[in-house]
């Protein structure tokens, strides 16, 4: 069975501070890997794509890599804006046919 | 449109009573997605078209569930006789293989 987990499940931080999301899929042998952020009662926003050839993309203060050998991502903010609050999820694809997710991070950025 | 449109946003519906749920993919996104998300739940994979063909629909959670696309854009996901399980949050999504996947603002389906 694939599995992606999200750690930390919660985060709460200070504007302005840089932080790091984990992702970690237990099959190494992906084809993709986007970073999504769902606000309250809203669908998902794509936020970056790393296909498997890529190391890391970056996106404006956003900055995700892809190690595929020891099964992990990082998304990484840059100095976090109170509009930065929201569940922030991973999802691995295998083959094209669909996409498995972890539970995510909610991350709640403090004024 | 310039994104994934889905109709209704929301769906209240009487238990027993059957639902079309429909989703616009952005034009040209060859490939289309069915997901649901249930209350303080993960997301859940329900099916995925490539073109107006279903190779994968082993999300699917029961025979009361169906889906269709026609002309290689528009879908409809199809309840029949829903439960109160049934309700949840259906998001689609589409793409260009092998690029970024774009989501729709979801159908909040309840049961009643």
């Amino acid at each position: 069975k694939q599995e992606v987990t999200q750690i930390p499940a919660a985060l709460s931080v200070p504007e302005g501070e840089n932080l790091v999301l984990n992702c970690s899929f237990t099959d190494s042998a992906i084809y993709n890997l986007q970073w999504f952020r769902q606000d309250p009662g809203k669908g998902l926003t794509s936020l970056l794509l790393i296909q498997s050839s890529q190391r890391e993309q970056t996106s404006g203060r956003l900055n995700a890599s892809l190690d595929k050998s020891s099964g992990r991502s990082t998304l990484y903010i840059a100095a976090s804006q109170p509009g930065d609050s929201a569940t922030y999820l991973c999802a691995v694809e295998y083959n094209f046919n669909k996409f498995y997710f972890g539970s995510g991070t909610k991350l709640n950025v403090k004024p | 449109g310039a994104g994934v449109s889905q109709s209704p946003s929301n769906k209240v519906t009487e238990k027993g009573k059957d639902v079309e749920l429909r989703c616009d993919p952005i034009s040209g996104h060859t490939a289309l997605y069915w997901y649901r998300q249930s209350l303080g739940q993960g997301l859940e994979f329900l099916i995925y078209f490539q073109g107006n063909s279903a190779p994968d629909k082993s999300g699917l959670p029961s025979d009361r569930f169906s889906a269709e696309r026609t002309g290689g854009s528009v879908s409809t996901l199809t309840i029949q006789r829903t439960q109160q399980e049934d309700s949840a949050v259906y998001l689609c999504a589409s793409r260009i293989k092998n690029t970024e996947a774009f989501f729709g603002q979801g159908t909040r389906l309840t049961v009643v």
